[in-house]
């Protein structure tokens, strides 16, 4: 079946680490992409995006994520984490066989920022 | 950015009672939105797909008759979950769509509404 995976479902980290999030899709053919962060208490935000064009993608707050499409990867990283980093991680595919109306949720990685 | 509205945040009802919970993009034409549930510790699943004046899509597995979606306005949808028993209970939540450049492509969501049936 289509979908996506996140293989990190808890992550530990201190202030000023790196972070990478893993995230793999099973689509083939084009794809959009996309991270959404879910802080405590709060709605979904989206972090960055990924259309076409350079695979390196940046977003808010010092993210960045990298389309691998020979790996069928959309890593999430960040350089040196913050303890307002602290929330949920979503990795999301449009899915392109449903001419890219629906998105496709990972189950999230909860990261949690000691300071 | 785009502002997607839900209410209410929290709802706690009896079972047998049917709820609405409204969702209104507040800054956009919303064509299409998307209700979604999420489970503790799981992430979103879609349950509906809904386009401005037209019947709702639901996903396999999703009982129409039991969660009511209208997108009777470009602004605003709702989602009626009728005759609610505790196993309803669950966190739901909208998102909205537009064609506009802003919106295009990308879905902006709601907060969420936290439903418990007891």
């Amino acid at each position: 079946a289509q979908s996506v995976s996140q293989h990190n479902h808890h992550v530990i980290l201190s202030e000023a680490a790196s972070l990478e999030l893993g995230c793999n899709y099973s689509y083939g053919g084009t794809v959009n992409l996309f991270w959404y962060v879910q802080y405590p208490g709060q709605h979904l935000q989206l972090l960055l995006k990924y259309f076409s064009g350079d695979p390196l993608v940046k977003g808010i707050k010092g993210f960045e994520a990298e389309f691998i499409k020979s790996k069928f990867s959309f890593n999430l990283r960040k350089p040196s984490v913050q303890w307002s980093d602290t929330a949920e991680y979503f990795c999301a595919v449009n899915a392109p066989y449903t001419g890219f109306q629906k998105l496709v949720f990972g189950t999230g990685t909860r990261l949690l920022v000691s300071p | 950015g785009a502002v997607v509205s839900q209410h209410p945040s929290r709802v706690i009802c009896k079972s047998g009672t049917s709820v609405k919970i409204e969702c209104r993009s507040l800054d956009f034409q919303a064509t299409t939105m998307f209700w979604y549930r999420q489970f503790p510790k799981q992430s979103l699943m879609l349950m509906a797909t809904s386009n401005e004046g037209s019947k709702a899509t639901y996903e396999q597995g999703v009982e129409k008759d039991k969660f009511l979606i209208n997108h009777a306005s470009l602004t605003l949808s709702t989602l009626t979950v009728t005759s609610a028993h505790p196993e309803d209970s669950s966190f739901y939540i909208c998102s909205a769509r537009g064609q506009a450049e802003l919106a295009k492509n990308i879905q902006y969501f709601g907060a969420g509404t936290r439903l418990s049936v007891l």
